[in-house]
């Protein structure tokens, strides 16, 4: 059972066109954070939201967390071919005793010039 | 800021053999160090958590004979893959949190790609 479920997986666009990409869960998050990872290297923070309803702007991204942070989106407006990669939402929770982050399946995102 | 290194970037070995992953926090001291597994087009799964000085703490279904952690300083952990086979290439990443990072953030390394013969 996964715990954070990302989706779409997979999803290929135009540039010029809008996405948004959801991670949701049964469970609640003392926050959630998003990645975006290039093939061969590692996750790259984009954003940390952590109180419920947030919403951050980051450019051409808006992420917003959830009223009951439990849920969290991710849009991209005017998508270009450079924001082409995985994204991947992080939430953080604690359990056996330590704070850690479950990873949704991330979504592969290819925006076609 | 908050810098994480990884070495080496990727390794090739032969069934059998040891092979160890060093993790590095560059400018910031790290408490607590995780090592992630990712295959290919998956998302990453968490392998264990180690805080320094004490001894790390496995995820159900990780051998912690086989993959042994050492956080012997703020700045470094290390990943032994021991008798490594075949089904253990992959991309080893790790990341880091210090004391001062907020909402628990990580930042994570470049990762390592370790493919067993």
């Amino acid at each position: 059972t996964q715990l954070l479920e990302q989706s779409p997986q997979f999803l290929s666009i135009q540039e010029g066109e809008n996405l948004t990409v959801y991670c949701n869960s049964s469970s609640v998050f003392s926050s959630l954070q998003w990645y975006r990872q290039e093939p061969g290297e590692g996750p790259v923070l984009l954003v940390t939201v952590v109180t419920g309803g947030e919403v951050k702007k980051l450019k051409r991204l808006t992420f917003q967390f959830g009223d009951a942070r439990k849920d969290s989106s991710l849009h991209i407006t005017a998508a270009q071919p450079g924001d082409t990669g995985l994204y991947l939402c992080a939430g953080a929770r604690r359990y056996q005793g330590a704070q850690k982050l479950v990873f949704g399946q991330g979504t592969r995102l290819t925006i076609n010039p | 800021g908050a810098v994480v290194s990884q070495h080496p970037s990727r390794v090739i070995c032969k069934s059998g053999t040891s092979v160890k992953i060093e993790c590095r926090s560059l400018d910031f001291q790290a408490t607590t160090m995780f090592w992630y597994r990712q295959f290919p087009k998956q998302s990453l799964m968490l392998m264990a958590t180690s805080n320094e000085g004490s001894k790390a703490t496995y995820e159900q279904g990780v051998e912690k004979d086989k993959f042994l952690i050492n956080h012997a300083s703020l700045t470094l952990s290390t990943l032994t893959v021991t008798s490594a086979h075949p089904e253990d290439s992959s991309f080893y990443i790790c990341s880091a949190r210090g004391v001062a990072v907020p909402s628990n953030e990580q930042f994570f390394g470049p990762g390592t790609r370790l493919t067993v013969l």
